[in-house]
């Protein structure tokens, strides 16, 4: 069973346009949604995270928008640009000691920003 | 650089065998965290320790183990390798339990032939 459920699974965005990634989890236990940004050859590294107590959460030109009772939450890249090619995972946790709800990834998106 | 280093960067063996993954995590970090990434699983959670004891378990295989020593670093033990678990091992590590950021590193690609 997937728990967490991310779309599209690839896409592909002019320079300076808006890239725009979907999630949608089902464990509303789930109380914290980090996106991570992968690179060939390299681990995930987070990118930015969100609790469920807000809607929106903005870094740079990096935005979580979360909503809370269709659970979903998704990624939005303004003037995404050609080094943020890279594939995108959403994920969820739970906070608890002990669970096997530790990061729960999507399945991920590959992004292409083309010049 | 996140800081977590993984050793070997690549490994090829065959069928049957056993292999040993090796991670060490951040200066100061108490947790480390694995995961597998597969083309058809993706990345999923395998186990975590913390401080040298299992704090969390996921899809782990019965065939997989792994341990943490007292210098916090940790080793993901796979015997009688299939196939199926060719894939990019990740290490990633956090300051403690709970809801931490969580720092990886550069991966172990296993090849099972």
């Amino acid at each position: 069973q997937q728990q967490v459920k991310q779309s599209p699974q690839s896409l592909i965005v002019q320079k300076g346009g808006i890239s725009i990634i979907n999630c949608a989890y089902e464990n509303t236990a789930f109380d914290y949604f980090p996106w991570y940004q992968q690179f060939p050859g390299k681990g995930p590294a987070l990118l930015i995270a969100i609790r469920p107590d807000v809607s929106e959460k903005k870094e740079g030109r990096f935005t979580i928008s979360f909503n809370k009772s269709a659970k979903q939450f998704s990624l939005h890249i303004m003037d995404s640009q050609p080094g943020d090619s890279a594939t995108y995972f959403c994920a969820a946790e739970r906070d608890s000691d002990y669970n096997t709800d530790k990061l729960i990834f999507g399945t991920g998106t590959r992004l292409q920003v083309f010049p | 650089d996140s800081g977590v280093t993984q050793t070997p960067k690549h490994l090829i063996t065959a069928t049957g065998q056993r292999v040993t993954l090796r991670c060490s995590p951040r200066s100061g970090d108490l947790s480390v965290y694995w995961y597998q990434q597969s083309l058809d699983q993706g990345l999923q959670f395998l186990i975590q320790y913390y401080n040298g004891e299992e704090r969390a378990k996921g899809n782990i295989l019965e065939r997989f183990s792994a341990q943490q020593f007292p210098d916090l670093h940790s080793e993901l033990n796979l015997s009688s390798l299939e196939l199926g678990d060719s894939a990019l091992y990740f290490c990633a590590s956090s300051a403690g339990t709970g809801l931490y950021e969580q720092y990886f590193g550069p991966g172990t690609r296993l090849t099972v032939t």
